[in-house]
């Protein structure tokens, strides 16, 4: 079974530039998380998608964030413009559809974001 | 008061010794509990998951949970030099979201 892809893997720009991330969750997975990791600080969401509906973004800097998860199945993360403070591994998850699925989840790989 | 909370360490421990790593949690309504281990420059990976009080043995690996202490721990015996990661404790709250702690970083002296 394939697991959790993301890209870019790494990606450096300069702040007030514009970035985005891809990420394509285990298939047959309907919930879909992006989360933000902070060196030294545990994975903090961002925003979670059941199929294609937002649940929660509640944590989502919107003035600057945005995603989106159009057909139910991939997503894509996007940050304009990009602030220092942004500078972090940007994690994707995925579970099965149901309450104990909520919590148990895989992580892709990431996507190592530096901001200049 | 932060959701989940933990001692980021680090902890040392000698091969072959028992480690145990501890989390709190602040929502009452919190059902499911996880631990999940992150190697340094990894993403996290799910190893227990526990949703009663009490023990849940997996291996070398035991999830303990206290509701009414609102308190969970991970033990791990016989601990081994793969075994020196980062130790992320996770709480899915009553309004089923997942929290994350700071996370405990073990570090498994041979």
């Amino acid at each position: 079974e394939a697991g959790v892809a993301q890209s870019p893997r790494y990606k450096i720009i300069e702040k007030r530039q514009s970035v985005a991330f891809w990420c394509n969750p285990i298939s047959g997975h309907a919930t879909l998380y992006w989360y933000q990791q902070i060196l030294g600080q545990g994975p903090k969401l961002l925003i979670q998608f059941q199929n294609n509906g937002v649940v929660d973004d509640s944590q989502l800097p919107k003035d600057r964030f945005s995603a989106e998860r159009l057909k139910g199945v991939d997503s894509t993360l996007k940050i304009q413009p990009a602030k220092l403070e942004d500078s972090a591994v940007y994690l994707c998850a995925s579970s099965f559809p149901g309450l104990a699925g909520y919590g148990e989840q895989f992580f892709g790989p990431g996507t190592r974001l530096t901001v200049l | 008061q932060k959701e989940v909370e933990q001692n980021s360490g680090p902890l040392s421990v000698p091969e072959g010794a028992i480690a145990s790593l501890n989390c709190t949690y602040s929502d009452r309504g919190s059902q499911s509990f996880f631990w999940y281990r992150q190697y340094s420059g990894k993403s996290p990976e799910l190893i227990m998951s526990i949703y009663s009080n009490g023990d849940k043995e997996d291996g070398r690996f035991t999830a303990q949970l206290n509701k009414a202490s609102q308190y969970v721990s991970l033990l791990i015996r016989d601990s081994q030099p793969s075994d020196s990661a980062t130790y992320l404790c996770a709480v899915l709250t009553g309004a089923n979201n997942l929290f994350f702690g700071t996370g405990t970083r073990l570090t498994v002296i041979p």
